[in-house]
């Protein structure tokens, strides 16, 4: 089963706006949460990474909030670009378990 | 500084074939981990090897084997091809520090075609 649940599957955001995408887990085993980038016909590409002692963490335009409470985190794309635009998965693993566990994704387009 | 670097980039084969993909990890890095990407989904784990063993599975057949060489760089064989293998395949590195979760860098993958 999906360990990681990710939405939305996709998004359209104007040049300038704020992309918001969530996930969240069960595994409270989980102490690693990645972001990764994936254009069309490329390998996914780490973006941006927290641990579960800090609650956000700030990229130049990317951010990762992460509530372990909740068991939830989401990766804020500030002031989008049409560079942007792409498939985002986020991810988890714990100390004991070597693999990542990825989200389905989410498809973001930025209109200019 | 060489990145993942994965051969060949695309790859038609029919059932019941079998096929070998090779990845060399990135500079430094001494593990190497397997994931299959089904189109339109995220990634789902095969494998992983450190120090030439395989050190954890996920939920994959037999058919899916692997290897990895003393210079770190590693295969993955997958035999008896069924039309549900047409996937991305995906080789990730990272380098082991005893420091546990560090960060994978994945490769472009291998895109393979089963007809």
């Amino acid at each position: 089963q999906q360990q990681v649940k990710q939405s939305p599957q996709s998004l359209i955001v104007q040049k300038g706006g704020i992309s918001i995408i969530n996930c969240a887990y069960e595994n409270t085993a989980f102490d690693y949460f990645p972001w990764y980038q994936q254009f069309p016909g490329k390998g996914p590409a780490l973006l941006i990474a927290i641990r579960p002692d800090v609650s956000e963490k700030k990229e130049g335009r990317f951010t990762i909030s992460f509530n372990k409470s909740a068991k939830q985190f989401s990766l804020h794309i500030m002031d989008s670009q049409p560079g942007d635009s792409a498939t985002y998965f986020c991810a988890a693993s714990s100390r004991s378990d070597y693999k990542l566990s990825f989200g389905a994704g989410t498809t973001v387009t930025v209109r200019a | 500084d060489a990145g993942v670097t994965q051969s060949p980039t695309h790859l038609i084969k029919t059932r019941g074939q079998q096929v070998t993909l090779r990845c060399s990890p990135k500079s430094g890095h001494d593990t190497v981990s397997w994931y299959q990407q089904a189109l339109g989904q995220g990634p789902q784990f095969i494998f992983q090897y450190y120090e030439e063993e395989e050190r954890q599975r996920g939920n994959f057949p037999d058919r899916f084997s692997g290897h990895q060489f003393p210079n770190y760089s590693s295969e993955l064989n997958v035999n008896a091809l069924l039309l549900g293998d047409s996937a991305l395949y995906l080789c990730a590195s990272s380098r082991s520090t005893g420091v546990p979760n560090q960060p994978q860098h994945f490769g472009d993958g291998t895109r393979l075609s089963i007809l």
